[in-house]
């Protein structure tokens, strides 16, 4: 049982280059979601799936895409990446979005640098 | 004003103290509230949930909730070298309105 997996660890990007960072959970959670962490403003919210086949934008969704690609997967796409998207990303995941319960469950993150 | 505020630190202890994290809030809406630990370069883990005002003790931690106050804390007791990382509060209401604090960076001394 791996929980939450994200794939790659590190990235470096040249301004305007693209790229997908990918996230797995093995747990059956129904809500998974992206955040970006910078220091001194804690963790943002970019994207969420509360269940699969939805998305929704979060506080921070400009220049990102997501796709919701089955229960297990949720990908996170810069199409054009900027500087101003150096930042640690994290996928996590939780059983159901909005439930009595509902907690999430972090992996261990994306360092990606754009130069 | 942040919808969640929560000290940086860094907040430097003995190892054996007792320590007191803290975080406060302004939006009401909020009905439940987590502690996480997020160790250098790795991601955050759950380490407390609550849903009530009040306190829940789990081993050596203990979190309280003052929702009058909009106002919670992480206790832990004899804490050690191994409880240095960062705390983060989070705190949702009852749909998926998750925000999370910037998080205290704790360092308990040996």
């Amino acid at each position: 049982n791996a929980g939450v997996t994200q794939t790659p660890k590190f990235q470096v990007l040249k301004t305007g280059q693209s790229m997908t960072l990918q996230c797995a959970q093995d747990m059956n959670h129904n809500s998974m979601y992206w955040y970006r962490q910078d220091p001194g403003m804690g963790l943002r919210l970019i994207y969420y799936s509360a269940s699969e086949g939805t998305t929704d934008k979060g506080e921070v969704p400009n220049g990102y895409n997501v796709s919701r690609l089955n229960k297990r997967e949720f990908s996170l796409r810069l199409e054009s990446a900027a500087p101003s998207q150096t930042s640690v990303y994290f996928c996590a995941s939780s059983l159901l979005a909005g439930g009595l319960t509902d907690t999430q469950y972090f992996g261990p993150g994306t360092r990606l640098t754009v130069l | 004003q942040k919808e969640v505020e929560q000290d940086p630190g860094p907040l430097s202890v003995p190892e054996g103290a007792i320590v007191s994290l803290n975080c406060t809030y302004s939006n009401s809406a909020f009905q439940y509230f987590m502690w996480y630990r997020q160790y250098s370069r790795k991601g955050p883990e759950l380490l407390m949930y609550t849903y009530s005002s009040g306190n829940k003790e789990d081993g050596r931690f203990t979190a309280q909730v003052d929702k009058s106050s909009k106002y919670i804390s992480l206790f832990i007791r004899d804490s050690q070298p191994s409880d240095s990382a960062t705390y983060l509060c989070a705190m949702r209401d009852y749909g998926q309105n998750f925000v999370f604090g910037p998080g205290t960076r704790l360092s308990v001394l040996p």
